[in-house]
């Protein structure tokens, strides 16, 4: 089946410092999508790249994914309190649909 | 509705009953996931459609666990004689197509005791 990795599985992050989680699929990807999930709440949609090599932003975010379309990564600048959660990769392969395991972001005020 | 709407929020059932899980996707969403996840972790597909046809449920943990959409819109997940390890947060998830990011229920809390 489907293999998704996230790295790392925990960050603790000062305010303001930068924050990077990374995906690593070992079969190539037709796209991947990023979502956010709150303590105690529902991963929400943050985007999705199709694209080889392909950047998007979102204000502080910044998303990216690999030339070879294996792997991809959500990079956060100046990280806020606002941004803890847990942030998870997800792939589609046939008709599934598969989440990465997640990095938890923590940020120290 | 404005979201995707899943009921009951919270499920406490004795081990061996079974139980209904609801949910309402978001008007004219094509696509519907039940997911299953554990504290701590990611979201662990279960079962999917397109429309009303289940397209795939290989995530399924075994046949005490069942779901259907037979409109197109609302869909069950069914557990019959539940155990313990059942317990956990059921997720649903709806798309305009496969093509677009999901947008995911509040969820059911399932407790066996």
């Amino acid at each position: 089946g489907q293999q998704v990795m996230q790295i790392p599985q925990y960050q603790h992050v000062q305010e303001g410092e930068d924050f990077t989680t990374y995906c690593n699929s070992s079969t190539t990807l037709s796209n991947i999508q990023w979502y956010k999930q709150r303590p105690g709440g529902h991963p929400v949609f943050l985007i999705q790249l199709v694209k080889s090599g392909e950047v998007k932003k979102q204000k502080r975010l910044t998303f990216q994914f690999g030339e070879a379309k294996k792997n991809s990564s959500l990079h956060i600048t100046a990280t806020q309190t606002t941004d803890v959660g847990t942030y998870f990769c997800a792939v589609v392969t046939g008709n599934q649909f598969y989440f990465g395991t997640g990095t938890s972001l923590t940020v120290i005020p | 509705g404005a979201g995707v709407s899943q009921s009951p929020r919270y499920k406490v059932t004795k081990r061996g009953q079974d139980v209904a899980l609801r949910c309402d996707p978001i008007s004219g969403h094509v696509s519907l996931y039940w997911y299953r996840q554990a504290l701590g972790q990611g979201p662990e597909f279960l079962t999917y459609f397109n429309y009303e046809a289940q397209q795939d449920k290989s995530g399924l943990p075994n046949d005490r666990f069942s779901a259907e959409r037979p409109e197109g819109s609302i869909s069950t997940l069914t557990i019959q004689r539940t155990e313990q390890r059942d317990s956990a947060m059921y997720r649903c998830a709806s798309s305009p197509t496969g093509a677009y990011g999901y947008t995911f229920g509040s969820g059911t809390r399932l407790t066996v005791v």
